[in-house]
């Protein structure tokens, strides 16, 4: 397995702008995790997915902010609009069942918005 | 709510000498800990895990050490070596949740 695969690897954007970025999880895993690199909060926990569904989004920091998993081999962290002060590196990260697994992580986004 | 808190930002330790990072965790319900090591540019790689039924776990230089009355562990690593410098984060999940909360960091730079 090529791994988690996260597209684009970088996105400049203006302000006001859409961004999508994307996730392909490792075959077979059935959690799905989108983190947010920064400073302050090191890899913050943005949503995950358990078998495609959203299981718990309460770091998402708002509603410009939406998540999607239509299917277990893909999934989308949309803004819109965008802000200077979502720059970051965003993290896609996907998990195998059963107890005490380890979470496999993309290469990350790295997001700028000027 | 920082549930998983690593209080030192960086670390600068002598090649072939040990490192102790350091990971602190204030919920409870927690019972499985990882350490994942970033370079930058790259996502984190898994280092080491450890189940709340054990106090140690070995991986050839990598020791974790999990104290769950005082609910903290740490990550020896000995010897250090100029390979070693990177971001190192500890995370935590919870039994049958397969939620993953990952601490700030610790940068680790090993002088050769």
């Amino acid at each position: 397995d090529a791994g988690v695969i996260q597209s684009p690897r970088h996105e400049v954007t203006e302000m006001g702008q859409e961004v999508t970025l994307r996730c392909k999880p490792i075959s077979g895993h059935n959690s799905l995790f989108w983190y947010r690199q920064t400073m302050m909060r090191g890899l913050e926990l943005l949503i995950y997915f358990n078998n495609n569904v959203p299981i718990d989004d309460s770091g998402m920091p708002e509603d410009r902010f939406s998540a999607k998993m239509p299917n277990a081999s893909f999934s989308t962290l949309k803004i819109q609009p965008s802000e200077p002060r979502d720059s970051a590196v965003y993290f896609c990260a996907s998990r195998g069942q059963g107890m005490n697994t380890e979470a496999f992580f993309g290469q990350g986004t790295r997001l700028t918005v000027v | 709510d920082q549930q998983v808190k690593q209080n030192s930002p960086s670390l600068s330790v002598q090649e072939g000498r040990i490192s102790i990072l350091n990971c602190d965790y204030t919920n409870s319900m927690f019972d499985y800990f990882l350490w994942y090591k970033k370079y930058p540019a790259e996502g984190p790689t898994f280092l080491i895990s450890i189940s709340s039924i054990k106090d140690k776990n070995e991986d050839g230089r990598f020791t974790v050490f999990l104290n769950k009355s005082a609910k903290h562990l740490s990550l020896h690593i000995v010897p250090s070596q100029p390979g070693d410098s990177a971001v190192y984060f500890c995370a935590a999940s919870g039994f049958g949740n397969e939620k993953l909360t990952f601490g700030t960091g610790t940068r680790l730079t090993i002088i050769p």
